[in-house]
């Protein structure tokens, strides 16, 4: 299984709402990515974690707070977001850190109103 | 720093012509060289990577890309442009060895195929 998913694929919200993005990988990897993505723009790195543990966060305003609760899952929760945080979310993971490859979910098309 | 420069936003070829799609890199330590394809609506897919190994590196869909020290290039070809095609492009740049696990992406091409 060479995979990562993610979900939900869309997810609208308003700017009190609290939500969650959830990004599996089954392939044993130890390190696991948040970028952003805005229209035709690159992604940005968000987090990283290695080991579980919060390795990287790329100066991101605490209204994102990720979350690590095992080898397999990486979650992103949502709380008071503004309309520019609307984006396409990815997750992104690789053997472990020192690895350079990294494999990518589809995404999830974040909007807030 | 690391950094990756593609030049052209946009790039329009007609069905079976050749494809070309630029990228130089900056490293200071030899690099890793990456391409991804992101179709519309979609995550990113790895299309080939440059690792230190051979220098012409082939891809999937017909995609092959050559890496260039003297150049700093890592250019990606597709002899003849199908519809399917039509996507944008991300080189992308990761220390060899690096502990952060950090890749660094260009602004993107995007590939317009016509009829």
């Amino acid at each position: 299984d060479t995979e990562v998913t993610q979900t939900p694929k869309h997810l609208v919200m308003g700017m009190t709402n609290k939500k969650s993005l959830k990004c599996e990988q089954h392939m044993g990897h130890r390190a696991m990515y948040w970028y952003k993505q805005k229209a035709k723009k690159p992604p940005e790195l968000m987090f990283v974690y290695s080991y579980e543990k919060l390795s990287i966060n790329e100066s991101v305003p605490s209204r994102f707070s990720p979350e690590c609760p095992n080898s397999s899952l990486l979650n992103l929760h949502l709380h008071a977001l503004q309309p520019e945080d609307s984006a396409l979310y990815l997750c992104a993971s690789s053997q472990d850190l020192g690895a350079v490859e990294q494999y990518f979910g589809p995404g999830t098309r974040l909007t807030v109103t | 720093a690391q950094s990756v420069t593609q030049l052209g936003s946009h790039v329009s070829v007609s069905e079976g012509a050749l494809v070309l799609l630029r990228c130089n890199y900056s490293s200071s330590v030899p690099p890793y060289l990456f391409w991804y394809v992101q179709y519309p609506n979609q995550g990113l897919q790895l299309l080939l990577k440059y690792t230190s190994a051979a220098t012409l590196v082939k891809g999937i869909n017909g995609f092959e890309a050559e890496f260039k020290k003297s150049e700093t290039s890592f250019h990606l070809t597709k002899p003849s442009a199908h519809m399917s095609d039509a996507a944008e492009y991300f080189c992308a740049v990761s220390e060899s060895g690096g502990s952060q696990g950090n890749l660094i992406f260009g602004k993107g091409t995007k590939l317009s195929v016509k009829p």
